[in-house]
């Protein structure tokens, strides 16, 4: 059962336009939600994340928005640049104030920033 | 400030070997630590997280195993290698809410 879907395997766009990266989730239990970047043959690194409580975080050229309601965030990167492209995941963690914590991770989403 | 290391980059290995992963961090203490598996166009899969020296809760059943010998130091370990055990390996350190990820292991079994 998969708990965060990230149902577009590749997204392509030009350099200067915006990227929208998508991703629904199933548990409601899940409180913290985050966007990683991963290049090939390196480790993901962490880019921005957001609380259950608000609705958008924004850090940079990159956005987050989160739809409780919807259980739907997407990642928006405005202005794109080629060195954007790489895959990126979404993961939600349910318990982000215990000690047990752990984070459940889409599949990821390649995106092509062309230029 | 923090830095985790995995070695070694790439491994090659034979069907039926044994496999020993080690992942160290450094400026941290006590540190929440986590492996994770990449197959080939999959998602990261949780294998194995540890909250504390020699405490290991195991995510997934399968012939790997995990060990946490000293606080920070975590170690992925298999008696005998399966050709599906194949991947990208990537070990973990939780901050405060994010998780910070190590360069990685590529892991072939041939």
């Amino acid at each position: 059962d998969q708990q965060v879907k990230q149902n577009s395997p590749s997204l392509s766009v030009q350099e200067g336009r915006i990227s929208i990266l998508n991703c629904d989730y199933t548990n409601s239990m899940f409180d913290y939600f985050l966007w990683y970047k991963k290049y090939p043959a390196e480790g993901p690194t962490f880019l921005i994340s957001i609380s259950s409580i608000k609705d958008k975080n924004e850090d940079g050229r990159f956005t987050v928005f989160l739809n409780k309601s919807a259980k739907h965030l997407s990642l928006h990167i405005v202005p794109s640049q080629p060195g954007d492209s790489a895959v990126y995941f979404c993961a939600a963690s349910g318990n982000s104030g215990g000690s047990n914590y752990k984070l459940t991770f889409g599949k990821g989403t390649l995106l092509t920033v062309n230029p | 400030s923090q830095t985790i290391h995995q070695w070694p980059a790439t491994l090659v290995q034979p069907v039926g070997s044994p496999l020993s992963l080690e992942c160290t961090v450094e400026g941290t203490s006590n540190p929440n630590l986590y492996w994770y598996r990449q197959a080939a166009g999959r998602g990261l899969q949780l294998l194995f997280y540890s909250v504390g020296i020699g405490q290991i809760s195991s995510e997934v059943p399968q012939n790997l195993s995990a060990s946490r010998p000293q606080d920070r130091q975590f170690i992925l370990s298999s008696k005998k290698l399966l050709l599906s055990d194949s991947g990208f390996y990537l070990c973990a350190w939780r901050g405060h809410y994010e998780q910070y990820f190590g360069p990685g292991t590529r892991l072939t079994v041939t």
